[in-house]
């Protein structure tokens, strides 16, 4: 059981905008940033979103994110065929003093 | 290029020892904290240990403390994962991972490494 909850799945068609949600607690998303990770299969995860709503450099910004009090969302708009992915959120966890996961979300483009 | 390179996988019997490697190049990797996560197959992220940038400052999950130690050599740039008392749930693929910012271990994971399967069976 993860401390962070996601949905296990989330699906569009194409050009479609897609949400997904990240409800973690107090210790968690409620005191520190969320950042938001992608990663294909038999792939490294790669950074998607920082501090809540920050974009490395080269991320599309069709990739958006978001919170407010003890939840996160990232959203993708213009969905397309190669963000069929999992997507993981992430925070500091200050009763843990350690990082804590979502249990991902796997992102089906139909 | 900015890398980390991980070494040091593979099958180990329950109750055994593995000591997995990092190797970093093409950036201060003194002034980085880093983390190991890992990845059972099929599952999601989790974090294991975390490293200060000196290395006087070390931090684990519940699941892996008392079990394994996390160390780094700053001249040779490299970050280690000793793992004892192994069980079959600690099989995976280990990462690890660098922070945007130098000193700040709580900062987003940017860089990371390729990973390594770890499999802990009889």
């Amino acid at each position: 059981q993860s401390v962070l909850a996601q949905p296990p799945s989330a699906s569009g068609t194409p050009g479609q905008r897609v949400t997904i949600s990240c409800s973690g607690g107090l210790s968690n998303i409620g005191r520190n940033t969320v950042n938001w990770y992608q990663q294909f299969p038999g792939m490294a995860p790669k950074l998607l979103i920082y501090n809540n709503i920050h974009r490395p450099s080269g991320v599309p910004d069709r990739f958006s994110g978001s919170k407010s009090d003890a939840s996160a969302s990232l959203a993708i708009s213009g969905l397309q065929s190669e963000d069929e992915a999992d997507y993981y959120c992430s925070v500091w966890d200050d009763s843990l003093y350690g990082w804590v996961f979502g249990g991902g979300t796997k992102l089906t483009v139909l | 290029e900015v890398q980390l390179v991980e070494s040091g996988g593979g099958l180990v019997q329950p109750g055994g020892s593995l000591r997995l490697s990092c190797a970093a190049s093409g950036f201060a990797f003194d002034t980085y904290s880093l983390q190991w996560v890992r990845q059972a197959p099929g599952k999601g992220l989790e974090y294991v240990s975390l490293i200060s940038a000196n290395g006087r400052s070390t931090y684990y999950a519940n699941s892996v403390k008392g079990r394994f130690t996390i160390s780094r050599d700053n001249s040779k740039n490299t970050l280690y994962l000793q793992m004892g008392s192994l069980r079959p749930e600690d099989t995976g693929v280990y990462y690890c991972a660098r922070p945007r910012t130098q000193y700040d271990f709580s900062d987003a994971f940017d860089i990371w490494g390729q990973g390594t399967m770890v499999t802990v069976s009889s």
